[in-house]
């Protein structure tokens, strides 16, 4: 199973300032014929079901702010929130889809400093 | 409007079955592949099984392999999850999961229910 870590397991930001979350996969998700990364990025906050954020590493789902960006290739990727806001307070996780089983990383906690 | 609507979770004994639902409205059932996503108390998210937009394909986890059946009514706008010998470490809540995809899945997933809860214990 390609296994997915994520880094750091929390962490606290203030207000309005950026947070990042790095994600890696034992082995690159990266499909050369179609040049894509099967990556995704889902949200939990607390009582709720994941959203999903971001799929192929890098492009947002429609709706979700654009203070959200994904980012890497192979297996290295990061999701940016450019200036948390009070609602971001979540688990963050990423999820490669590129073997079967998909997996999931352990999950970010993000909180306000 | 996206709907999925859990249903069947509940108490059951190490080795008994439960048979779980997710009612789906909003969307053309049929045309997507669907899926079953659960979380362990305080836990992460393992993916459990994905099923074709047409029923015909069926993927399993191997944890699960074997013992859970996943299927799908879509006269009914309904997906399933037969579950058998169940272990403690299957206790979780259990997600229906829309997946992006027409037809095959491609795992990753755009809507999801509210879940069901699974306890095995005795």
């Amino acid at each position: 199973d390609v296994v997915m870590t994520q880094s750091p397991d929390s962490l606290a930001v203030s207000l309005g300032e950026r947070a990042t979350i790095n994600c890696k996969s034992s082995q690159s998700v990266f499909y050369n014929s179609i040049n894509k990364n099967y990556l995704a990025w889902y949200q939990q906050k607390p009582g709720q079901p994941p959203k999903l954020l971001i799929y192929w590493a890098s492009t947002r789902v429609s709706g979700v702010s654009d203070r959200f960006s994904g980012s890497g290739s192979g297996t290295d990727f990061t999701l940016t929130i450019s200036s948390l806001q009070a609602e971001d307070v979540a688990v963050y996780y990423c999820q490669q889809y590129y073997r079967i089983p998909c997996t999931f990383g352990p999950g970010t906690k993000v909180g306000i400093k | 409007e996206v709907q999925l609507l859990e249903s069947g979770g509940g108490l059951v004994q190490p080795g008994g079955s439960l048979r779980l639902s997710c009612a789906v409205s909003g969307f053309t059932f049929s045309r997507y592949a669907m899926s079953w996503v659960r979380q362990a108390p305080g836990k992460g998210l393992e993916w459990v099984s994905s099923i074709s937009g047409s029923g015909g394909s069926t993927y399993y986890a191997d944890s699960v392999k074997g013992r859970f059946t996943v299927s799908r009514d879509n006269s009914n706008n309904t997906l399933n999850l037969q579950m058998n010998s169940l272990r403690a470490g299957d206790t979780a809540l259990y997600y229906c999961a829309k997946d992006d995809s027409y037809g095959f899945p491609r795992f990753y997933f755009d809507y999801w229910g509210q879940g069901t809860r699974v306890t095995v214990a005795s």
